[in-house]
């Protein structure tokens, strides 16, 4: 256990609508990872960061941005849902001390389909 | 850049027969690479990793994995599954600042 919390766990939206999703780390973690999951394609990034205020993009970052104010907490955010945001989305820290190898660890995911 | 290929996107398998997941991966620069087990429903939880050294890598629910670099392959084992391992599998590569993914392999155990 990461310590790494979701929320909301499951969540129905209507295209158009903003969303936002939270990650929520207990373990003072540098990086934090927002990840899409979709039958076909695994996991696939949409944005990571590597410390307060400092984000990049991942592979699918279009569509979606993020935020992350504190250390523990790591937003992503959905403008305007659409259809083809329909996935489920993992949030995941990466564990950097030396012994670990920089291993990531997933949050439960977040359920979110649009309508 | 990096990327992975699982070579089988369904593995069907009876119960207490041995199976192997495969997976390549391309990279310009050496690696670490994970193997992450996903029960329905659920988040994914770290199998195995090699970091480096030995190249038969033990994890755990008696899964290991072996790296072979001039086949740039790291191929899951078990020598006897059960019903529990029912479960997507996905191999994983990267050293710096994320994880590149498969699109992984499903495997389903048959009593």
């Amino acid at each position: 256990d990461a310590g790494i919390t979701q929320s909301p766990r499951h969540k129905v939206t209507e295209t158009g609508t903003p969303v936002t999703l939270r990650c929520h780390q207990t373990e003072n973690h540098r990086y934090m990872y927002w990840y899409r999951q979709d039958p076909g394609h695994g996991l696939r990034l949409i944005h990571y960061s590597y410390g307060v205020k400092d984000t990049d993009k991942g592979e699918v970052s279009d569509g979606y941005s993020v935020s992350r104010s504190k250390t523990e907490d790591f937003l992503l955010t959905l403008e305007s849902a659409t259809s083809s945001q329909t996935s489920v989305y993992f949030c995941a820290i990466r564990d950097s001390r030396r012994s670990s190898g920089n291993t990531i660890y997933f949050g439960e995911g977040s359920w979110l389909t649009v309508v | 850049a990096q990327s992975v290929t699982q070579l089988d996107s369904q593995v069907p398998v009876f119960e207490e027969a041995p199976v192997e997941l495969r997976c390549n991966y391309s990279s310009s620069v050496s690696v670490y690479l994970f193997w992450y087990v996903q029960y329905p429903n659920q988040g994914l939880q770290l199998l195995l990793k090699y970091l480096s050294g030995s190249t038969l890598v033990k994890g755990i629910n008696g899964f290991e994995a072996e790296f072979n670099k001039s086949q740039t392959s790291f191929h899951l084992r078990k020598p006897s599954v059960h019903i529990s391992d029912t479960a997507e599998y996905f191999c994983a590569v990267g050293k710096a600042d994320k994880l590149i993914f498969g699109t992984g392999t499903r495997l389903q155990v048959f009593p």
